[in-house]
Formats: structure tokens, sequence, C-alpha cells
């Protein structure tokens, strides 16, 4: 079964950019969405953005101005790099697979949903 | 931009009992709302999809319903594992997610 492991550094400092991995095991990149969500401590999610194995993206308009998000298919990761970080981008970071189904009827719409997710990383921006 | 509210953000409840948690959008959203459980501690898990597609492996106690602006997820007969936060999301055509505040769920 697919499996997905976040790596990189724990500790960033401030004004520095945040750079994190995640690596696809158990099955292809290929054909899906790839995300990445974070959660500050004792708080909500916040969706990051996503990419496709094709390499289109998108990202939350909050963060769009400082996100960028990159897929390396020949070694099955994608990666998540965050530019000018602050104490608020203190957080867990997760990378989950989106995976999406058509609906039965006509007209055709396309479900989306986070299927498989990793455990996570967590990062804390400090001097 | 659509917000995504829930209510209540935290309840209690006794084990056996029938739980609904509600979220709302400030648009409609037609169906592209999904539910995730996070236990304490752990990494959330999708249970429901296309606002009331089951997710293979969940137990049949939760269901959701709903479509628009107004979608419900209930638990129905409260388990001690089910204690946790439970997460709303929503997408756009644009692939653009939000997830709703949560709502953290105790057993009484």
């Amino acid at each position: 079964q697919v499996q997905l492991q976040e790596s990189g550094p724990g500790l960033v400092k401030p004004s520095e950019t945040l750079s994190l991995t995640c690596t696809v095991s158990g099955g292809s990149i290929s054909s899906y969405y790839w995300s990445w969500i974070r959660q500050p401590p004792g708080k909500g999610l916040e969706w990051i953005g996503y990419i496709y194995y094709s390499g289109s993206t998108n990202y939350n308009p909050s963060l769009k101005s400082r996100v960028t998000i990159s897929v390396d298919t020949s070694k099955n990761q994608f990666s998540l790099k965050l530019s000018s970080v602050t104490a608020a981008d203190t957080a867990v970071y997760y990378c989950a697979r989106v995976s999406f189904e058509s609906s039965s009827f006509p007209p055709y719409y396309y479900y989306y949903y986070m299927d498989v997710w990793g455990k996570g990383t967590t990062v804390t921006v400090s001097s | 931009d659509i917000q995504m509210t829930q209510s209540p953000s935290s309840l209690s409840a006794s084990v056996g009992d029938r739980v609904t948690i509600t979220c709302r959008a400030s648009q409609g959203i037609s169906n592209y709302l999904a539910w995730y459980q996070q236990k304490p501690g752990k990494v959330p898990k999708l249970l429901i999809y296309a606002a009331s597609t089951l997710q293979s492996g969940v137990p049949s106690r939760f269901s959701g319903s709903g479509s628009g602006t107004d979608f419900t997820l209930t638990i129905s007969s409260l388990q001690p594992e089910d204690v946790a936060t439970y997460y709303c999301q929503k997408y756009n055509s644009a692939l653009i997610f939000t997830f709703g505040p949560g709502t953290k769920v105790d057993i009484k």
C-alpha cells in the first residue's frame, strides 16, 4: 500500500526558507495530485498547496507568494519550499495524496479527497 | 472567498449517543465536501468524501449528508475510540482546499 514520508530540517531560522520532501513508496506518484498541509501547535489544519504529477500546481492564496511545490517523478518525491519564514510557520507539516473519482451518472463531477497521509514532521522556526 | 464554519466547536457525549456535527459553507459548494477525523497526537484520517460517501474501512456508524451550504457528520453510536477532532474540508473548481475549524468530540 502507498506510504508517504516527510523529511527535512526540524529547525529553521526566521527569514530563511523551509524545505521539505515527501517520498512516496509502495506506488507511483503518477496519476495523482499531491498536497502539503500544516497544523500549528494546538490549532487546526491549513492546506498549503498541491502539485499534479505532471507539474501543475495551485496554492493557498494566503501563502502563495512564499510557496513553491515541485515534483521529481524519477525519485517518486515531491517537495515544499516556504520562504521568509517566521514563528507563525512553526507547525507539523503533512504531505498527502489527493485521490479523485467521478460521479456515477452525467453530468460527471469529480470528487477529490486526501486519502493517504504521511506521519507529519515538526518544523520549528526559531533563531 | 467561501468560508467554512463548524458547530459546535466542541461537544461531550456519552458512549452510545448519536452525535451530529454541522459544517456550513458561506456559499453553495454542491457536494464537494470531505470529513476527516484526527485523534489526539495522530494523523488526520479520511472518513467521508463527496459529502456522503464512506471511505473504505471506515465504520458504518459514521455517515455524512448535505449539499449546497449545509452538511452534517453523524456518529450513530459514539464509541470511546471516536474521541477526536473532526474537520470538514471543501474544495472549488481550481482545487483550492479549505478546512473547517474543527469540532472536538469527547466522552462524557
